[in-house]
């Protein structure tokens, strides 16, 4: 049972541009979400995080958008830089300590 | 510098044979976890501690041990009853409260059972 799910494994996106991400979530309960921003066998860094009370976070270049009707969440890289290709993973926890992390999306920046 | 450290970076087990993999952290944290990477699946949760002494299983813990003696350390035993060991593991603390409810990760192990 897939709790958190990123649906597209791959993005392409060109240098200038605008990249968005996506995360669908089943769990209602789910109150803290996390984007994380992984290079190949290296560890995750932390990009950007949003508390349920909330509905947008912003920080720099990165815009992160949660829709609880939806159960949806987005990351927004805006403009997107070669260096921001990567594989991006989104989280879920309900007040715990316990977070559900959905499969990744490679994002691929195109110079 | 605070962080996590995992060692060894790469590991070669033969079948059969049981293994630990470290993580130490510097950063005071009370939580900390293992997670698992297998291409296409993401990250899956091992086991996580909330505290010392104390720990809980995650999602796949089945083949696999822990320990928390020390607030510092993590240390994940992959036991031969793990069917696919083969993956690369990354252990996490959790930094919460005012720090703001973030996971850091260390920069993984890979093991290859050959």
């Amino acid at each position: 049972d897939q709790q958190v799910k990123q649906n597209s494994p791959s993005l392409s996106v060109q240098e200038g541009r605008i990249s968005i991400l996506n995360c669908d979530y089943t769990n209602s309960m789910f109150d803290y979400f996390l984007w994380y921003k992984k290079y190949p066998a290296e560890g995750p860094t932390f990009l950007i995080s949003i508390s349920s009370i909330k509905d947008k976070n912003e920080d720099g270049r990165f815009t992160v958008f949660l829709n609880k009707s939806a159960k949806h969440l987005s990351l927004h890289i805006v403009p997107s830089q070669p260096g921001d290709s990567a594989v991006y993973f989104c989280a879920a926890s309900k007040g715990t300590y316990k977070y559900i992390f959905g499969t990744g999306t490679r994002l691929k920046v195109l110079a | 510098d605070g962080g996590i450290t995992q060692s060894p970076k790469y590991l070669f087990r033969k079948e059969g044979q049981n293994v630990t993999l470290s993580c130490e952290q510097n950063l005071n944290h009370d939580a900390m976890y293992w997670y698992r990477q297998d291409p296409g699946q993401g990250l899956r949760l091992i086991y996580y501690s909330q505290i010392v002494n104390d720990f809980q299983k995650g999602d796949i813990a089945e083949g696999y041990s822990v320990s928390r003696e020390k607030k510092e350390s993590f240390p994940l035993t992959v036991t031969s009853a793990q069917k696919n060991p083969t993956a690369f593991y990354l252990c996490a603390s959790f930094a919460g409260g005012y720090s703001g409810n973030t996971i850091y990760f260390g920069e993984g192990s890979w093991l290859t059972v050959v």
